[in-house]
Formats: C-alpha cells, structure tokens, sequence
C-alpha cells in the first residue's frame, strides 16, 4: 500500500507555455500533499503544502501565482507551471501524507524541461 | 525556518567497513528525522526514521541516533555493500502537515 503516481514523468515544453503536473495517492487519501522541487545534483526544496478542499501554503520565495496548486480531492494534487521559463527546468516530486501519519509517500518526480 | 545540515557531502567507503553521515538542525520543535536514500533520477526512498522519544533505532544494517538536547542525528550503515552506493538524505519536520526540510546530502560510494 501507499503508493504514489506522478503524471508526467518527463515533460518538453517552450518558453511562456504552462505545464501542469499531477499528483495522485492511489490507495489511501491524502489530507495533506507536498510539492519539492530538486535541480540537478541539489537537495530537495518544498515548495508548497496542499491540504484538500483549501489553499496551498507556499514557502518563502515561491511564487504562488506563477505555481499554482490545486488539491480538489482527497487523492489528487496538481502542480501548474504557468509562464514557465528555462530556469524553471527541474525535477519536481509530490509527496502525499495519510491523515494519521508521519511518513511522506513520494511521487516518482516529473522531469520538465524548458526551451 | 528550520535548518538543516548534513556533513559529509561526499563519503567512501571500502566495501565490508561502516558509513556514519551526520546531520544537524536548528529547530527544537522539529520532531521527526527521516533518513532517505535516492539513486540518480528516482524518488527518495525512505530507509529508516526517528521521532524525537526515542534516542536510536535499528533496522538489520542501518541504525539512527538523535541527540535532540545538541539537535543532531546520524546514520549508520555497518557491512557496507556496493548496493548501498547512492545519495543520502536526512530531513527534519515538526511531523503531521510539515513539509520536510532536507539536508543537501551525502554521495556515499562503496570501493570494492
């Protein structure tokens, strides 16, 4: 159990498109999701708490409106990249939380790049 | 925020012999340190974790130690195998809804 999709896994698009990125718990609900972002030979950095039915929580630097985070259900969370730039290019990985723990189930990242 | 920060970056090891990374963090209210291994292009994979009422745990060849009055934790592997080669990750939150904040880890490699 507790197992956890990304799609896509790797994604090409141009600069100034959107791209949006989804995050899905497939056999238990997440109350609560997370969204890292991990550049190459970096550290994971989160980006965003996504609770269901609420507004995300960005961290400090993370421009809500530029990501948009949208976590309609108990077992889906998407991540949109709008405007993206080639420095936007990065492996972003979803984690979700089941409603009575502590451990983080990871997505298995979508890599996006930006031309 | 809370800080983390892992010590080595980089760590080899000769095959059989044990491995020590070191992490410490700044925020007293951090509570839970989950320790995670990630090869190159997947996801992390979480290989061991503590809460802050227990001062160590052991699982087959991996153990974690927590000091949490000097707010450090530490990963050992003991009868290192080249399997064991990858990225290493600990992390620390307040648990429940708190994101993870990561150490900038540590490419252990096993020489055979």
């Amino acid at each position: 159990g507790a197992v956890v999709s990304q799609h896509p896994s790797w994604v090409i698009c141009k600069s100034g498109t959107s791209v949006k990125i989804e995050c899905r718990s497939l056999d238990f609900q997440a109350t609560t999701m997370f969204w890292y972002r991990q550049f190459p030979k970096q550290s994971l950095m989160l980006m965003a708490t996504s609770n269901e039915g609420s507004k995300a929580t960005y961290e400090q630097g993370v421009e809500k409106d530029k990501f948009l985070i949208n976590h309609a259900s108990l077992t889906l969370s998407t991540l949109t990249v709008t405007s993206a730039h080639p420095e936007d290019s990065s492996f972003y990985i979803c984690s979700a939380l089941r409603s009575s723990g502590y451990e983080q189930y990871f997505g298995p990242g979508t890599r996006l790049t930006v031309t | 925020g809370e800080n983390v920060e892992q010590h080595p970056s980089t760590l080899s090891v000769q095959e059989g012999d044990s491995a020590v990374i070191k992490c410490t963090y700044s925020d007293s209210a951090s509570n839970y340190f989950p320790w995670y291994k990630q090869e190159l292009g997947k996801r992390p994979q979480l290989i061991i974790d503590i809460r802050s009422n227990v001062g160590e745990k052991k699982d087959q060849r991996i153990a974690v130690t927590l000091n949490k009055t000097a707010k450090h934790f530490s990963l050992h592997i003991t009868e290192t195998q080249p399997e064991d080669s990858a990225v290493y990750f600990c992390a620390a939150s307040m648990g429940g809804a708190d994101g993870l904040t990561f150490g900038k880890g540590t490419h252990l490699i096993i020489q055979p």
